[in-house]
């Protein structure tokens, strides 16, 4: 079944404690990139990639970082969480740049 | 930056009757999307439309695109009550030189039993 998959689904977790959200797609798609959802904010997006190695900023990047060493795979860092980052988090895909996206099931990330 | 933003915010509806949102943008665009979340759900794709379409239709939804007055609207007939979601436009739009999906606030659908 082609998806995007995101793990993990619900995280609590404390101030600046480092923690990686997982995401992969297996549809062979060249574009991902991650959003946080917030309330009255809608969506915002938080870094893309356009292929392996080739990652840029969107919207609202500061306070996370990522990486692509494989086309399946784009990983979303928090390196130091603040309370200001839970959030609702999705990961998505494309075949190609910003033409038809697939989303995850969402990361619910709670940091206190 | 380029925004599509959705109108009404909220609407409530009788299951059967037809349901319209609008979208609005500020940008000129080559492509507009739609998509459909279920309460804390992924977003699904629904329609894409080129900005070189004016009307598009997928099984009971009919999508339009006016780009003279940067506007769609997406219409929902025979609703049902599992059409309750939250819908959103998406735009595309080249920002500083990087091409990027502007999504707007949504409208939230109900549709009462």
């Amino acid at each position: 079944e082609a998806q995007v998959t995101q793990n993990p689904r619900y995280l609590i977790t404390v101030t600046g404690k480092k923690l990686t959200v997982t995401c992969s797609q297996n549809m062979n798609h060249e574009y991902m990139s991650w959003y946080r959802q917030d309330p009255g904010l809608g969506l915002r997006q938080i870094y893309y990639s356009m292929n392996v190695e080739v990652t840029d900023k969107g919207d609202v990047p500061e306070g996370y970082k990522v990486s692509r060493k494989e086309k399946r795979n784009f990983p979303l860092i928090l390196e130091s969480p603040s309370p200001n980052q839970t959030s609702l988090y999705f990961c998505a895909s494309s075949f190609q740049g910003v033409e038809t996206q697939y989303f995850g099931p969402g990361t619910r990330l709670l940091v206190l | 930056s380029q925004q599509g933003e959705e109108d009404p915010q909220a609407l409530s509806i009788q299951e059967g009757e037809n349901a319209t949102m609008n979208c609005s943008y500020k940008t000129s665009i080559n492509n507009l999307q739609w998509y459909r979340q279920n309460s804390g759900r992924g977003l699904v794709h629904l329609i894409l439309i080129r900005s070189n379409e004016r009307e598009k239709h997928s099984g009971r939804l009919r999508v339009t695109l006016d780009t003279s007055k940067k506007s769609s609207s997406l219409l929902i007939t025979a609703s049902r009550a599992a059409d309750t979601a939250s819908y959103f436009c998406a735009t595309d739009a080249t920002i500083q030189g990087a091409q990027k999906l502007v999504f707007g606030q949504g409208t939230r659908l109900t549709i009462n039993p």
